[in-house]
């Protein structure tokens, strides 16, 4: 969407290597957060950002860990995936109309 | 905790028909409610969002309602399309800045 990217659009990794997912806003947003979407359990938030260097988990955090160094990027890090992380990917930001969120990323943990 | 419920799961109308779409949550005390479109393998793309003090908001065919009093949310869509076929999510906020909580959605398909 605009505004917002996300990188890569698909990876597929090894079990036990850890894979790391970038979210890039071009708006100066404070909030910045990650969902994963899976069938029969819809979109769960991971982890949220509310400003540099300020993060907080989300529903489903065990084995995620996130970072957010500038206002501009937050990254996902998988330490060492499993089968169980394999997912679509989203970032979304908040805005003053609601929020708006990325294209996805498909991981797939062989 | 604040849950989110969308009922049906799956919805087949035919071309012309108006239907309603039904999301419900638990916690009144919401700040915001926004109804998002999926198709097949892509992103969300947002359709429209309710304010807490707002009642409803239209979008051309589309209609959202409001009532934070039953805890529910309906959006109407008038005059399906085939291209109107795709996943609907409710999703709520409830304050400023934290986390949107999704329904699991319905799936819509309108036949030609």
């Amino acid at each position: 969407d605009a505004g917002i990217t996300q990188s890569p659009r698909h990876k597929v990794t090894e079990t036990g290597t850890p894979v790391t997912l970038r979210c890039h806003q071009t708006e100066n947003h404070r909030y910045m957060y990650w969902y994963r979407q899976d069938p029969g359990h819809g979109l769960r938030l991971i982890h949220y950002s509310y400003g540099v260097k300020d993060t907080d988990k989300g529903e489903v955090s065990d084995g995620y860990s996130v970072s957010r160094s500038k206002t501009e990027d937050f990254l996902l890090t998988l330490e060492s995936a499993t089968s169980s992380q394999t997912s679509v990917y989203f970032c979304a930001i908040s805005k003053e109309v609601g929020y708006t969120f990325g294209s996805g990323t498909r991981l797939t943990v062989v | 905790k604040q849950e989110v419920t969308q009922i049906p799961a799956a919805l087949s109308v035919p071309e012309g028909e108006n239907l309603v779409l039904n999301c419900s949550f638990t916690d009144s005390a919401i700040y915001n409610l926004q109804w998002f479109r999926q198709d097949p393998g892509k992103g969300l793309t947002s359709l429209l969002l309710i304010q807490s003090s707002q009642r409803e908001q239209t979008s051309g065919r589309l209609n959202a309602s409001l009532d934070k009093s039953s805890g529910r949310s309906t959006l109407y869509i008038a005059a399906s399309q085939p291209g109107d076929s795709a996943t609907y999510l409710c999703a709520a906020v409830n304050q400023a800045g934290t986390a949107l909580i999704f329904g699991k959605g319905t799936t819509l398909s309108v036949s030609s």
